[in-house]
C-alpha cells in the first residue's frame, strides 16, 4: 500500500525567508503527487500537481523518483502563505471505477512571521 | 459550476448517540465521492469512497458507515458514537479524476 510522509508538523519562518516542506512517499508504481493547502477558515484546495510542472503562488515542487520525494519550495515566504499544507499521492492510471483515491500525508503547518 | 456542501458544520454528540453527516454535490453527475477524517494530531485519512449509487468502499475498519442513496448525496453515519470518532470530517468529490474538491468540513466532538 502507498504511504506519504511529511516529517515536519510545524515550520516557522520569517517573511522573505525560503521555505521548504518535505514530502516522501512509498509506492512501487508511478504515482501522481499533489500539494493541497488549507488556509484559515477556508476549504482544503489543490495548490499544485507534479504533472503540471507549474508554479503556483511562487511555490514549486519537483518529483524526484530516485529519492521518492516531492518537496514543496518557495524562495521568499509571505505572511499569506501561513496555512496547513498536505502532500498527497494518487495511484496512476486514473480509472474512475477504482476510486482515484488520494492518500495524504500528516500535514505541515507553516507559520510565516513578520 | 460544481459545488459541494456538507452539514452540519459543527456537532457535539454524547457517547453512544447516533450520527448523520450529509454531503451533496451540485452541477455534475456520477461523481466519485469521498469521506475523509482528520483526527487531532493526525493527517487526513480516507474513510469511504463511492464510485456510484449504492457502491461503497471502506478503507479502514471502524465504527462508521457510509451510504449513497442518490447520485450526488453521500451520508456518513454511526449507530453509536465513540470518543475516538471525534475529529474533522471532510466530504470530497471528483469526476475525471484530475482534481478532488473538498467541502467545508464538519467538526464532530463526542463527549
Amino acid at each position: 500500500a502507498q504511504r506519504v510522509t511529511q516529517p515536519e508538523k510545524l515550520l516557522s519562518v520569517f517573511k522573505g525567508a525560503p521555505v521548504e516542506l518535505k514530502c516522501n512517499y512509498s509506492y512501487s508504481g508511478s504515482p501522481e503527487l499533489f500539494w493541497y493547502v488549507q488556509y484559515s477558515r477556508q476549504r482544503l484546495q489543490l495548490l499544485l500537481r507534479h504533472i503540471s510542472r507549474e508554479s503556483i503562488k511562487g511555490f514549486t515542487a519537483d518529483l524526484n523518483k530516485g529519492e521518492t520525494s516531492f518537496h514543496l519550495k518557495k524562495p521568499f515566504a509571505q505572511e499569506e502563505d501561513s496555512a496547513m499544507y498536505y502532500c498527497a499521492l494518487r495511484v496512476a492510471p486514473l480509472i474512475k471505477a477504482a476510486g482515484n483515491k488520494l492518500t495524504f500525508g500528516g500535514g505541515t503547518r507553516v507559520l510565516v512571521k513578520p | 459550476s460544481q459545488t459541494i456542501h456538507q452539514w452540519p458544520a459543527t456537532l457535539v454528540q454524547p457517547v453512544g448517540s447516533p450520527l448523520s453527516l450529509e454531503c451533496t454535490v451540485e452541477g455534475t453527475s456520477n461523481p466519485n465521492l469521498y469521506w475523509y477524517r482528520q483526527a487531532a494530531g493526525r493527517g487526513l485519512q480516507l474513510l469511504f469512497y463511492s464510485v456510484g449509487i449504492g457502491q461503497i468502499s471502506s478503507e479502514v475498519p471502524q465504527n462508521l458507515s457510509a451510504s449513497r442513496p442518490q447520485d450526488r448525496q453521500f451520508i456518513l453515519s454511526s449507530k453509536k458514537l465513540l470518543l475516538s470518532d471525534s475529529g474533522f470530517y471532510l466530504c470530497a468529490w471528483s469526476y475525471s479524476g484530475n482534481t478532488i474538491y473538498f467541502g467545508e468540513g464538519s467538526w464532530l466532538t463526542v463527549v
